[in-house]
């Protein structure tokens, strides 16, 4: 069955710093992976995907995303956090072995940072 | 262009009150999907419309919850009876055809059962 860990609630970061959101997935045969936001009050929003190609992914609000299939991970990453990044970040797989696109999602990690 | 709408965007019953939840796609987008939040949690798919045909409702509790797609535009989700645990976050999103296109996603409606 496919499955999506992101193993921190929360992750707190300074302004100006790196950020990293940890995710690892399960499934059968190559994945389809994504990251969403969800702002207060908001739905969620799309930052990327991975689909195949080159395991480095470029996303909204300069976003990227590594897919690195040896470790099953797909890390969401920033070179500098800005506060308003601050939000409640979700990743989901799609399998292969899905043909009616569903997307199974993580727990997810909320970030904040501190100015 | 404008976004997926849903309405009423806040709604409190009580356990054993019906409710309706109300979503309008974007336009020109074939698959409408539903899901549940949970506080705490990430969405669960309930049900996925392609056009106005179910593709997946395997997760849809079809003894209480019931969803339909008139005219493969707008979709509405009904609980009846609703109970405690139903208290969530209901969303909806959709996405043009094809099973990997992005999801856009609607404000929600919160559900408080009291």
């Amino acid at each position: 069955a496919q499955s999506v860990a992101q193993p921190e609630d929360q992750v707190n970061v300074a302004e100006g710093n790196p950020l990293t959101v940890k995710c690892t997935y399960s499934v059968s045969g190559n994945p389809y992976l994504f990251w969403y936001v969800q702002y207060p009050n908001r739905g969620l929003q799309f930052l990327l995907k991975y689909i195949t190609g080159d395991n480095l992914v470029k996303g909204s609000y300069g976003f990227e995303a590594e897919f690195n299939k040896s470790q099953t991970s797909f890390h969401l990453k920033k070179p500098s956090a800005l506060v308003s990044d601050s939000a409640l970040y979700f990743c989901a797989v799609i399998g292969l072995s899905s043909n009616t696109g569903k997307l199974i999602f993580g727990q997810g990690t909320t970030l904040q940072v501190k100015p | 262009e404008a976004g997926v709408a849903q309405s009423p965007r806040y709604k409190i019953i009580e356990k054993r009150q019906s409710v309706a939840f109300w979503c309008n796609p974007i336009s020109g987008h074939a698959t409408l999907y539903w899901y549940q939040q949970i506080l705490g949690q990430g969405p669960k798919l309930l049900i996925q419309f392609q056009n106005n045909g179910v593709v997946d409702d395997s997760q849809l509790p079809k003894d209480r919850f019931s969803a339909e797609r008139l005219k493969g535009v707008d979709s509405t989700l009904k609980i009846q009876p609703a109970k405690l645990e139903d208290s969530a976050v209901y969303l909806c999103a959709s996405s043009s055809a094809g099973p990997y296109n992005e999801q856009f996603f609607g404000p929600g409606t919160r559900l408080t059962v009291l």
